[in-house]
Protein backbone atom coordinates (compact mmCIF):
# COMPACT_ATOMS: atom_id res chain seq x y z
CA UNK A 1 0.00 0.00 0.00
CA UNK A 2 0.74 3.50 -0.52
CA UNK A 3 3.29 5.11 2.52
CA UNK A 4 3.54 8.93 3.16
CA UNK A 5 6.83 10.36 4.73
CA UNK A 6 6.45 14.11 6.19
CA UNK A 7 8.89 16.41 7.43
CA UNK A 8 10.07 17.49 9.69
CA UNK A 9 7.97 17.03 12.56
CA UNK A 10 8.10 20.28 14.06
CA UNK A 11 9.03 24.08 12.42
CA UNK A 12 9.51 27.30 13.98
CA UNK A 13 9.45 30.73 12.24
CA UNK A 14 9.23 33.95 12.67
CA UNK A 15 6.11 36.10 11.42
CA UNK A 16 6.59 36.87 8.04
CA UNK A 17 9.09 34.59 7.41
CA UNK A 18 8.32 31.53 4.95
CA UNK A 19 7.78 27.64 5.83
CA UNK A 20 8.31 24.40 3.77
CA UNK A 21 6.64 21.13 4.40
CA UNK A 22 7.72 18.51 2.71
CA UNK A 23 6.45 14.91 1.95
CA UNK A 24 7.43 11.74 0.42
CA UNK A 25 4.78 8.69 -1.34
CA UNK A 26 5.69 5.70 -2.39
CA UNK A 27 2.96 4.67 -5.30
CA UNK A 28 4.09 6.05 -8.40
CA UNK A 29 0.42 5.57 -9.46
CA UNK A 30 -0.72 8.01 -6.55
CA UNK A 31 -2.36 10.82 -8.42
CA UNK A 32 -3.76 13.08 -5.66
CA UNK A 33 -2.43 15.10 -3.14
CA UNK A 34 -4.36 17.30 -0.29
CA UNK A 35 -2.69 19.07 2.33
CA UNK A 36 -5.14 19.30 5.44
CA UNK A 37 -4.78 22.03 8.60
CA UNK A 38 -5.81 20.92 12.00
CA UNK A 39 -5.89 24.00 14.52
CA UNK A 40 -6.65 22.92 18.62
CA UNK A 41 -9.14 20.76 19.23
CA UNK A 42 -10.65 20.75 15.66
CA UNK A 43 -10.61 18.63 12.68
CA UNK A 44 -8.32 19.20 10.09
CA UNK A 45 -9.78 20.92 7.31
CA UNK A 46 -8.52 20.59 3.53
CA UNK A 47 -6.38 23.45 2.58
CA UNK A 48 -5.51 23.02 -0.69
CA UNK A 49 -4.39 19.78 -2.77
CA UNK A 50 -2.91 19.40 -6.40
CA UNK A 51 -3.35 16.34 -9.02
CA UNK A 52 -0.70 14.36 -10.83
CA UNK A 53 -0.98 16.42 -14.19
CA UNK A 54 -0.15 19.39 -12.46
CA UNK A 55 3.26 20.60 -10.77
CA UNK A 56 2.36 23.48 -9.10
CA UNK A 57 -1.03 25.04 -7.29
CA UNK A 58 -1.00 28.75 -5.51
CA UNK A 59 -4.39 29.81 -3.26
CA UNK A 60 -3.19 33.42 -2.18
CA UNK A 61 -0.35 32.56 0.37
CA UNK A 62 0.18 28.88 0.05
CA UNK A 63 1.13 26.63 -2.69
CA UNK A 64 2.19 23.19 -3.25
CA UNK A 65 4.31 21.83 -5.68
CA UNK A 66 4.45 18.38 -6.75
CA UNK A 67 7.84 16.14 -8.31
CA UNK A 68 6.14 12.93 -9.83
CA UNK A 69 10.19 11.61 -10.68
CA UNK A 70 11.11 12.11 -7.48
CA UNK A 71 7.71 11.62 -5.62
CA UNK A 72 7.52 14.23 -3.58
CA UNK A 73 5.11 17.28 -2.90
CA UNK A 74 5.59 20.08 -0.55
CA UNK A 75 3.57 22.85 1.11
CA UNK A 76 4.71 26.78 0.94
CA UNK A 77 3.50 29.03 2.91
CA UNK A 78 4.39 32.72 2.70
CA UNK A 79 4.33 35.31 4.79
CA UNK A 80 3.85 33.58 7.79
CA UNK A 81 1.22 34.60 10.49
CA UNK A 82 0.39 33.62 14.46
CA UNK A 83 -3.10 32.70 12.95
CA UNK A 84 -0.84 29.64 10.60
CA UNK A 85 0.24 28.51 14.00
CA UNK A 86 -1.24 24.61 13.43
CA UNK A 87 -0.67 21.00 12.43
CA UNK A 88 -0.31 20.53 8.58
CA UNK A 89 -1.11 17.17 7.42
CA UNK A 90 0.04 16.58 3.85
CA UNK A 91 -1.79 13.01 2.32
CA UNK A 92 -1.58 10.93 -0.95
CA UNK A 93 -4.42 8.26 -2.77
CA UNK A 94 -4.69 6.45 -6.40
CA UNK A 95 -7.82 7.68 -8.21
CA UNK A 96 -10.12 5.52 -8.04
CA UNK A 97 -9.67 4.40 -3.97
CA UNK A 98 -11.73 5.89 -1.68
CA UNK A 99 -8.47 6.11 1.29
CA UNK A 100 -6.23 9.10 1.99
CA UNK A 101 -3.03 7.73 3.30
CA UNK A 102 -1.92 10.21 5.91
CA UNK A 103 1.52 11.79 6.32
CA UNK A 104 2.25 12.27 10.23
CA UNK A 105 1.78 16.15 10.67
CA UNK A 106 4.41 18.99 10.86
CA UNK A 107 3.23 21.14 13.66
CA UNK A 108 3.91 24.74 12.74
CA UNK A 109 4.41 27.76 15.30
CA UNK A 110 4.46 30.91 13.85
CA UNK A 111 6.31 33.19 16.69
CA UNK A 112 5.13 37.24 16.74
CA UNK B 1 -25.67 23.37 7.69
CA UNK B 2 -23.63 21.72 10.60
CA UNK B 3 -21.17 19.61 8.21
CA UNK B 4 -20.18 16.55 10.10
CA UNK B 5 -21.14 16.37 13.75
CA UNK B 6 -19.62 13.75 16.60
CA UNK B 7 -20.58 12.52 19.78
CA UNK B 8 -19.59 12.93 22.46
CA UNK B 9 -16.93 15.05 22.31
CA UNK B 10 -15.17 13.45 25.79
CA UNK B 11 -15.29 10.19 27.04
CA UNK B 12 -13.75 8.17 29.91
CA UNK B 13 -14.28 4.19 30.20
CA UNK B 14 -12.68 1.26 31.88
CA UNK B 15 -10.72 -1.75 30.40
CA UNK B 16 -13.58 -3.84 29.76
CA UNK B 17 -16.37 -1.29 29.07
CA UNK B 18 -17.96 -0.80 25.58
CA UNK B 19 -19.28 2.28 23.82
CA UNK B 20 -20.42 3.47 20.30
CA UNK B 21 -19.03 6.59 18.99
CA UNK B 22 -21.83 8.77 16.47
CA UNK B 23 -21.35 10.43 13.91
CA UNK B 24 -24.00 12.04 11.04
CA UNK B 25 -23.27 14.27 8.26
CA UNK B 26 -25.48 16.93 6.55
CA UNK B 27 -24.20 17.20 3.16
CA UNK B 28 -25.57 14.46 1.26
CA UNK B 29 -22.32 13.06 0.94
CA UNK B 30 -22.28 9.18 0.07
CA UNK B 31 -18.50 8.25 1.72
CA UNK B 32 -17.69 8.42 5.27
CA UNK B 33 -15.39 7.52 7.61
CA UNK B 34 -13.55 6.76 10.86
CA UNK B 35 -9.64 7.90 12.44
CA UNK B 36 -8.07 7.68 14.96
CA UNK B 37 -4.89 10.30 16.12
CA UNK B 38 -2.15 9.33 18.05
CA UNK B 39 0.64 11.72 18.73
CA UNK B 40 3.09 11.61 16.16
CA UNK B 41 1.31 8.52 14.10
CA UNK B 42 -1.09 11.15 11.91
CA UNK B 43 -4.27 10.03 11.12
CA UNK B 44 -5.08 6.60 10.68
CA UNK B 45 -8.06 5.06 8.89
CA UNK B 46 -9.89 2.51 10.73
CA UNK B 47 -13.21 1.49 8.94
CA UNK B 48 -15.11 3.59 6.02
CA UNK B 49 -17.93 3.16 4.39
CA UNK B 50 -17.62 3.92 0.71
CA UNK B 51 -21.41 3.69 0.29
CA UNK B 52 -25.10 3.34 1.77
CA UNK B 53 -25.00 -0.54 2.87
CA UNK B 54 -21.00 -1.47 2.54
CA UNK B 55 -18.16 -0.84 5.39
CA UNK B 56 -14.55 -2.31 4.72
CA UNK B 57 -11.51 -2.53 6.78
CA UNK B 58 -9.04 0.37 6.91
CA UNK B 59 -5.35 0.46 8.38
CA UNK B 60 -6.02 -0.56 11.79
CA UNK B 61 -9.49 -2.13 12.21
CA UNK B 62 -9.12 -4.78 15.19
CA UNK B 63 -11.07 -4.11 17.99
CA UNK B 64 -13.55 -2.12 16.46
CA UNK B 65 -16.57 -2.64 14.86
CA UNK B 66 -18.70 -0.18 12.90
CA UNK B 67 -21.98 0.42 11.06
CA UNK B 68 -23.77 2.56 8.44
CA UNK B 69 -26.95 3.14 9.90
CA UNK B 70 -28.22 5.15 6.72
CA UNK B 71 -27.22 7.40 4.32
CA UNK B 72 -26.14 9.97 6.96
CA UNK B 73 -25.30 8.27 9.95
CA UNK B 74 -21.84 6.14 10.61
CA UNK B 75 -21.07 4.48 14.23
CA UNK B 76 -18.13 3.32 15.69
CA UNK B 77 -18.35 0.45 18.17
CA UNK B 78 -15.84 -0.56 20.98
CA UNK B 79 -16.91 -3.72 22.37
CA UNK B 80 -14.01 -4.22 24.75
CA UNK B 81 -12.29 -0.83 25.39
CA UNK B 82 -8.38 -1.19 25.72
CA UNK B 83 -6.17 1.44 26.92
CA UNK B 84 -4.20 1.10 23.81
CA UNK B 85 -7.72 2.92 22.32
CA UNK B 86 -7.21 5.82 24.03
CA UNK B 87 -7.17 8.61 21.30
CA UNK B 88 -8.76 10.94 19.32
CA UNK B 89 -11.16 10.19 17.14
CA UNK B 90 -12.46 11.88 14.43
CA UNK B 91 -15.58 11.13 11.46
CA UNK B 92 -14.99 12.68 8.23
CA UNK B 93 -17.17 12.33 5.03
CA UNK B 94 -17.18 12.66 1.14
CA UNK B 95 -19.27 13.25 -1.84
CA UNK B 96 -17.97 9.93 -3.08
CA UNK B 97 -15.00 7.59 -3.92
CA UNK B 98 -12.08 8.64 -5.39
CA UNK B 99 -10.44 11.90 -5.04
CA UNK B 100 -12.97 13.99 -3.56
CA UNK B 101 -12.28 15.97 -0.46
CA UNK B 102 -13.15 14.80 3.04
CA UNK B 103 -15.00 16.90 5.99
CA UNK B 104 -14.05 16.12 9.09
CA UNK B 105 -16.15 16.33 12.59
CA UNK B 106 -15.10 18.11 15.39
CA UNK B 107 -13.47 14.78 17.26
CA UNK B 108 -13.83 12.64 20.12
CA UNK B 109 -11.37 12.33 22.98
CA UNK B 110 -11.41 8.68 24.21
CA UNK B 111 -9.95 7.57 27.27
CA UNK B 112 -9.38 4.17 28.63
CA UNK B 113 -8.09 3.36 32.23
Amino acid sequence: GENVEQHPSTLSVQEGDSAVIKCTYSDSASNYFPWYKQELGKGPQLIIDIRSNVGEKKDQRIAVTLNKTAKHFSLHITETQPEDSAVYFCAATLSGYSTLTFGKGTMLLVSP
Amino acid sequence: NAGVTQTPKFQVLKTGQSMTLQCAQDMNHNSMYWYRQDPGMGLRLIYYSASEGTTDKGEVPNGYNVSRLNKREFSLRLESAAPSQTSVYFCASSLSQGIFVQYFGPGTRLTVT
